[in-house]
């Protein structure tokens, strides 16, 4: 299985600035055929389901802010807001879905400093 | 709108079965992947298993497989999740959610709120 280890744990940011969120995972999760990287990101608020963001490492959905972003390559990704706000307060998990079974990292946590 | 609604969830002893229902609506069902995706209390989620448009095809983590199956119902929009021989590890709010492809579970673009399972004796 692909395990996927994300970092930093917690990140207290103030309002306005940068936040970046690192993952990696144990092997690649880019497919040559296709030229894509198999890898989604996405944001969980207290009392809610996990709710998609970004995938293939770097499209957002429809009616994310772009103020988020999705970058990376073979087993290095990266998510980051770049003017933090309010309502980004949340629990952040990258999931990869190169092979099954699908792995999430184990979370980043965005706090307002 | 999209919609997808758990059911089936409660309180089950150890070596027990439950069977979880999720009744899909506001999309073409067979169209797409589903899977079973859980969370602990105070934990990150955990993909379970998940299933192709077609029901053909299915997927299983290590931790449930040989225990629990997937299976849908694509005549009634209903995906389902048969678990037994529980455990008292599998205690979490199981989640059903809807993928963005159909041949296997990629990324899950519509979840539902959830339906809770405690195995406890």
């Amino acid at each position: 299985d692909i395990v996927m280890a994300q970092s930093p744990d917690s990140l207290v940011v103030s309002l306005g600035e940068r936040a970046t969120i690192n993952c990696k995972s144990s092997q690649s999760l880019f497919y040559d055929s296709y030229n894509k990287k198999y890898l989604a990101w996405y944001q969980q608020k207290p009392g809610q389901p996990p709710k998609l963001l970004i995938s293939w490492a770097s499209t957002r959905e429809s009616g994310v802010p772009d103020r988020f972003s999705g970058s990376g390559s073979g087993t290095n990704f990266t998510l980051t807001i770049s003017s933090l706000q309010a309502e980004d307060v949340a629990i952040y998990y990258c999931q990869q879905y190169h092979s099954p079974p699908l792995t999430f990292g184990g979370g980043t946590k965005v706090e307002i400093k | 709108e999209v919609q997808l609604l758990e059911s089936g969830g409660g309180l089950v002893q150890p070596g027990g079965s439950l069977r979880l229902s999720c009744v899909a609506s506001g999309f073409t069902f067979s169209s797409y992947a589903l899977s079973w995706v859980r969370q602990a209390p105070g934990k990150g989620p955990e993909w379970v298993s998940g299933i192709s448009g077609t029901g053909g095809n299915t997927h299983y983590a290590d931790s449930v497989k040989g225990r629990f199956t997937i299976s849908r119902d694509n005549s009634k929009n209903t995906l389902y999740l048969q678990m037994d021989s529980l455990r008292v590890e599998d205690t979490a709010l199981y989640y059903c959610a809807k993928d963005r492809l159909a041949a296997r579970p990629y990324f899950m673009d519509v979840w539902g709120n959830g339906t809770t399972v405690t195995v406890s004796s």
